[in-house]
């Protein structure tokens, strides 16, 4: 069984500019969560989706960060404008309900 | 406010030795506890969970142990295996695997030869 796939995995932007990151969750889990991972720390959620519904976005900075997942599969998170504290490892999870969550490989932005 | 947390950032652990990385928690409302090791380039995986109401739980190599009163969480690796390399997180939620998972930061686990 496939994982979780993300793209790009690795992402070189300029400070201002406009990013997405794209998650495929696994076939048939209908959670789907974006977290963010600085270096040495552990993730900290930024969105979670219930099939197209934002469940929890209560960490997402809505000023710059966008998300969404239209047809409750695939899901893209924006950030516009891009910011140099923004750097960081974007990972994507899925479930089924009420199962443990499975991360896909991340996607590694370097804002410079 | 919530908060997980581990003790030691490194550990280093003779090949074949028993490895046992620790965590303090301090939200005695968590209700589920959860071991994850990420190897580099890659996401969290999962390596074994325990709830509020159990104190040990063992899986293959693994056991995890929960103290309560001292809000204290545990991972012994057995038999350690370079294979075992990698930074380790404990991690919490306070009700279902796939509800809000808060993570500490995370311990790196060194194998010597």
């Amino acid at each position: 069984e496939a994982g979780v796939v993300q793209s790009p995995r690795y992402k070189i932007i300029e400070k201002k500019q406009p990013v997405a990151f794209w998650c495929n969750p696994i076939s048939g889990h209908n959670t789907l969560y974006w977290y963010l991972q600085n270096l040495g720390q552990g993730p900290e959620l930024l969105i979670r989706y219930e099939n197209e519904e934002a469940v929890d976005d209560s960490q997402l900075p809505k000023d710059r960060f966008s998300a969404e997942r239209l047809k409750g599969v695939d899901s893209t998170l924006k950030i516009q404008p891009a910011e140099l504290g923004d750097s960081a490892v974007y990972l994507c999870a899925s479930s089924v309900r009420g199962g443990e969550q499975f991360f896909g490989p991340g996607t590694r932005l370097t804002v410079l | 406010g919530e908060s997980v947390g581990l003790h030691l950032p490194t550990l280093s652990v003779q090949e074949g030795d028993n490895s046992i990385i620790n965590c303090a928690y301090s939200n005695s409302a968590s209700d589920y506890f959860i071991w994850y090791k990420q190897e580099s380039g890659k996401g969290p995986q999962f390596i074994i969970d325990i709830r509020s109401n159990m104190d040990k739980r063992q899986g293959q190599r693994v056991t995890v142990l929960l103290n309560k009163t001292v809000k204290h969480l545990s991972l012994q690796i057995a038999a350690t295996q370079p294979g075992d390399s990698a930074v380790y997180f404990c991690a919490e939620n306070k009700g279902n695997r796939d509800d809000k998972i808060i993570f500490g930061k995370g311990t790196r686990l060194h194998i010597l030869p």
